[in-house]
């Protein structure tokens, strides 16, 4: 099957713990991107990378880190840093920056 | 600063009705403009792409209209079906080709 996956779909987390959240895409795609969507709101971006070894900040970087030392792979870290975590998160991956993108399923982060 | 703007207020018809969502965008001046479904708890899903010297874009039930100098895509949803029930979004490429989203349109079709 191709696609985005997300792993876990949900997650809970005590405040102040670091947590990751995977992103794994079979498609073949150079660029990735992170999302996040609170709650009525649109999608803002954090992180998106455009090629292996490399990303850029979105608009909310802040309190955020990834990486991306796979072509098929870009793990976000949310730390302790960042002020309200709570929300749903989107991985998204597409052939280059700008161009259609194709979502995962999301992983929805709680802290508690 | 670059703004894309959707009906915030949801939009109910009736089944069999055409469904119209707006997106209005100012400051940007998109090569294309793209159109996706979300259903709630789920991540987004591509539905369709114009380009700027297209005027009119269809796929099966579902036509988009692009006009750049009203700043403005139409989209709509013929025969609509309670499955078409979802909150869609429109997104504009920005000047650093990033992907910018709309905050969407929530459609209830009722049978």
């Amino acid at each position: 099957d191709g696609g985005i996956t997300q792993s876990p779909k949900y997650l809970f987390r005590k405040e102040g713990q670091n947590v990751t959240l995977s992103c794994e895409q079979n498609l073949n795609h150079d660029a990735m991107y992170w999302y996040r969507q609170d709650p009525g709101q649109g999608l803002r971006l954090i992180y998106y990378s455009q090629i292996v070894n490399d990303f850029q900040k979105g608009d909310i970087a802040e309190g955020y880190s990834v990486s991306r030392e796979k072509k098929e792979s870009f793990p976000l870290t949310v730390t302790s840093a960042q002020k309200n975590p709570t929300a749903f998160y989107l991985c998204a991956s597409g052939t280059r920056k700008g161009d259609t993108q194709y979502f995962g399923p999301g992983t929805r982060l709680t802290v508690l | 600063s670059q703004k894309i703007e959707q009906n915030s207020e949801a939009l109910n018809i009736q089944e069999g009705k055409t469904a119209t969502l707006t997106c209005n965008y100012t400051n940007y001046s998109p090569a294309y403009l793209q159109w996706y479904r979300q259903d709630p708890g789920r991540g987004p899903v591509f539905l369709l792409l114009i380009r700027e010297n297209e005027k009119e874009k269809r796929k099966e039930r579902l036509k988009v209209t692009f006009d750049t100098t009203l700043k403005q895509s139409l989209f709509h949803i013929t025969a609509s079906q309670p499955a078409d029930s979802a909150t869609y979004l429109c997104a504009l490429v920005d000047s650093g080709y990033a992907l910018n989203f709309g905050k969407g349109t929530s459609l209830l079709v009722t049978p």
